[in-house]
């Protein structure tokens, strides 16, 4: 069956230091591929779009890499915030105009 | 622009009740979507639409059903509420096909049913 993978364990790091999100797939060939923040009792905000001829996609502090050899994709945070503290969702483009989401990887940025 | 505006923000049913969750964009965004959140999991994808008039199911449409009598209003009726659609509820909308384009979401809608 189709399935996306997030680590459901939380992600402590220090302020400062790079946070690396882990999003992995099977059963998919995905065009396209999305990540969302989701801040506690709140809806997910849109961060970034990676489409499958692109290697690497950067904004700011955030870097996604998508390799649809390995089917993974990695969520980048550089010089990270307490503020960065959130859920980050991925979410796949799965052919029928519509994304299917992973469950999440909650971060907390220690001060 | 509100984006997308979903009311109530909090609800308590009885088992059996029925209700409808509103959600409305401003953003003249064709394609509409609601989905449902259980604690500690990822979007499940009810119901969405392409355009006024045009719905179709997503994988959890059991026990719901949506209409879209016009572009900017998406709503959702729960028919004789169950526990198990006890859940947070999102609404979202994008300007084209989303695999390609980013969603809006609303604030959610926290639903109980007990």
């Amino acid at each position: 069956s189709q399935k996306i993978e997030q680590n459901s364990e939380a992600l402590n790091i220090q302020e400062g230091k790079t946070a690396t999100l882990t999003c992995n797939y099977t059963n998919y060939s995905p065009a396209y591929l999305q990540w969302y923040r989701q801040d506690p009792g709140r809806g997910p905000v849109f961060l970034l779009l990676i489409r499958e001829n692109e290697k690497e996609k950067r904004k700011e502090r955030l870097k996604v890499t998508f390799d649809t050899t390995l089917k993974q994709s990695l969520f980048h945070i550089t010089a990270s915030q307490p503020a960065d503290s959130a859920t980050y969702l991925c979410a796949l483009d799965t052919g029928r105009r519509a994304l299917t989401f992973g469950s999440g990887t909650r971060l907390q940025v220690q001060p | 622009n509100a984006g997308v505006t979903q009311t109530p923000k909090f609800r308590i049913l009885k088992i059996g009740q029925s209700m409808t969750l509103q959600c409305a964009q401003d953003m003249n965004h064709n394609y509409m979507y609601w989905y449902r959140q259980d604690p500690g999991m990822g979007l499940k994808l009810i119901y969405y639409s392409v355009g006024a008039g045009i719905t179709d199911k997503g994988e959890v449409p059991n026990g719901y059903n949506v209409s879209r009598s016009t572009t900017e209003d998406f709503p959702l009726r729960l028919e004789l509420a169950a526990p198990s659609q006890t859940s947070v509820y999102f609404c979202a909308s994008s300007y084209l096909d989303v695999s390609r384009n980013e969603q809006y979401f609303g604030p959610g809608t926290r639903l109980t049913v007990t």
